[in-house]
C-alpha cells in the first residue's frame, strides 16, 4: 500500500444527487491532489492543496467542491454531475514537490 | 505545448518475453521523467525516476532510459511475469521550482501478459 487511502472504492449516484469522495494519507505529506482519469485520456489534475491552502484550480466545474481540513484529509463533494463525469478519481500526495503517492481510486458513476 | 506521447497504446505478450514501452515528450523546461504501473482498479506507483543527466535506471526486471536530446524514453521489461499486465504511464515533471501542479502525464500503455 503506497500510504493514502480513498473512500468509497466504487461509488454510484445519480444526476441529483449529494456524495462526497474522501482521501487520507498516512505519509506525513504536506500537498495533496485530486486526479480524474477517464478512459484513453491522460491523468487530469483538478486540484492541488498546500497546508490545507488550495493552490491550484485547473477549471474544474463548480459541481466538484474540494475540501481539505487538514494536511492529511482531502474531500471531493460532488453535486448535480453529469454523466460525462463517471470517472476514476485519484488522490496523490506528495512532500513539496517530489514525487507523488497515488491512492486506489474512487470509481464513480453517475447515472 | 507541453505533451507526453506513449506507443503502442497496447501490447500483448506472451509470459517470460522481453517488450520496450516507448515515451516521447515535448516538455520544457524538464526535470525529471518518471514510469509509473497503474494495475487495473488501483493508483499508478512509481517504477523509476530520471533525471537531465541520467541516461539508464533499474528496478527489478524494469529499466528506464533516457536519451535528453532527442527527449525520448523506454522502459524495458525482462522476461515479463502475469503480475506485470498493467498500465504504464510515462510523467514528465516541469522545472517550476516549488510548484506542485507540474506534471505532464502520457496516456498511457496497456500491457497484457499472456501465460
Amino acid at each position: 500500500e503506497t500510504g493514502v487511502t480513498q473512500t468509497p472504492r466504487h461509488l454510484v449516484m445519480g444526476m441529483t444527487n449529494k456524495k462526497s469522495l474522501k482521501c487520507e494519507q498516512h505519509l506525513g505529506h504536506n500537498a495533496m491532489y485530486w486526479y480524474k482519469q477517464s478512459a484513453k485520456k491522460p491523468l487530469e489534475l483538478m486540484f492541488v492543496y498546500n497546508f490545507k491552502e488550495q493552490t491550484e484550480n485547473n477549471s474544474v466545474p463548480s459541481r466538484f467542491s474540494p475540501e481539505c481540513p487538514n494536511s492529511s484529509h482531502l474531500f471531493l463533494h460532488l453535486h448535480t454531475l453529469q454523466p460525462e463525469d463517471s470517472a476514476l478519481y485519484l488522490c496523490a500526495s506528495s512532500r513539496g514537490g517530489y514525487e507523488q503517492f497515488f491512492g486506489p481510486g474512487t470509481r464513480l458513476t453517475v447515472l | 505545448k507541453n505533451q507526453v506521447e506513449q506507443s503502442p497504446q497496447s501490447l500483448i505478450i506472451l509470459e517470460g518475453k522481453n517488450c520496450t514501452l516507448q515515451c516521447n515528450y515535448t516538455v520544457s523546461p524538464f526535470s525529471n521523467l518518471r514510469w509509473y504501473k497503474q494495475d487495473t482498479g488501483r493508483g499508478p506507483v512509481s517504477l523509476t525516476i530520471m533525471t537531465f543527466s541520467e541516461n539508464t535506471k533499474s528496478n527489478g526486471r524494469y529499466t528506464a532510459t533516457l536519451d535528453a536530446d532527442t527527449k525520448q524514453s523506454s522502459l524495458h521489461i525482462t522476461a515479463s511475469q502475469l503480475s506485470d499486465s498493467a498500465s504504464y504511464i510515462c510523467v514528465v515533471s516541469l522545472n517550476y521550482g516549488g510548484s506542485q501542479g507540474n506534471l505532464i502525464f502520457g496516456k498511457g500503455t496497456k500491457l497484457s501478459v499472456k501465460p
